[in-house]
């Protein structure tokens, strides 16, 4: 099975402009969620959706947006990118919230 | 706050034995988690603990005391391919992952 898949793999954006990081799941899990990555900082949570319909921001929501509209698909959106939001993006699922997480292989955006 | 404090970067030596260290501080706890993350890819899931004591899985063993806010990670008979970084976490009282920064773990022949 493909688990998680996520796209693209690596972006570079201009700052200002608007993009949507896919994720998708085959497993069926319940819960999905949005982690960034930063060099000398843990993964830190962006979203997080417990179940297809809901959604529920994590650490770090600001300039970030996810919908959830079916088990499957996590999509997860920089309205305005800014310098900031350069880092590597880690999609994660789980079959509901108490169980391990398992990730996908990442998106690296680097914003301009 | 929350906190998970974990060595940066460690050496060790190929065949040899190495204990990662993490002590945590956090507003509840439904488990800890062990990942490994090789340069470039994603954390893989290596083990979790919820009771205190010592969980064994082939070369790699983990630690938990809840009393002491404390977790290792043991790896036996280190091969070159243990080459990475090893993640800390902490599921707190709302089911969310609280992570450390990780060990980056470099093995020498």
């Amino acid at each position: 099975t493909a688990g998680i898949t996520q796209a693209p793999t690596s972006q570079i954006l201009a700052a200002g402009r608007s993009m949507t990081l896919r994720c998708t799941q085959d497993m069926r899990h319940n819960a999905m969620y949005w982690y960034r990555q930063d060099l000398g900082l843990g993964l830190r949570l962006i979203h997080y959706s417990n179940t297809a319909g809901t959604t529920g921001k994590g650490e770090v929501p600001d300039g970030y947006s996810v919908s959830r509209a079916n088990t499957d698909d996590f999509p997860l959106t920089l309205a305005s990118a800014v310098p900031s939001q350069t880092s590597v993006y880690f999609c994660a699922s789980s079959d509901s919230g108490p169980d391990t997480q398992y990730f996908g292989p990442g998106t690296r955006l680097t914003v301009l | 706050g929350q906190n998970i404090d974990q060595p940066t970067e460690m050496t060790a030596t190929e065949g040899a034995i190495v204990q990662i260290n993490c002590t945590y501080q956090t507003s509840g706890f439904n488990g800890l988690f062990w990942y490994q993350q090789h340069a470039g890819e994603a954390p893989t899931f290596l083990s979790y603990n919820v009771l205190d004591g010592l969980e064994e899985k082939g070369r790699f063993s983990s630690f938990l005391s809840r009393s002491k806010g404390y977790s290792y990670l043991l790896l036996k008979e280190l091969q070159m391919k243990d080459s990475a970084s090893y993640l800390c976490a902490v599921m707190d009282s709302n089911y969310q992952l609280i992570w450390g920064a990780g060990t980056k773990l470099i093995i020498k022949p």
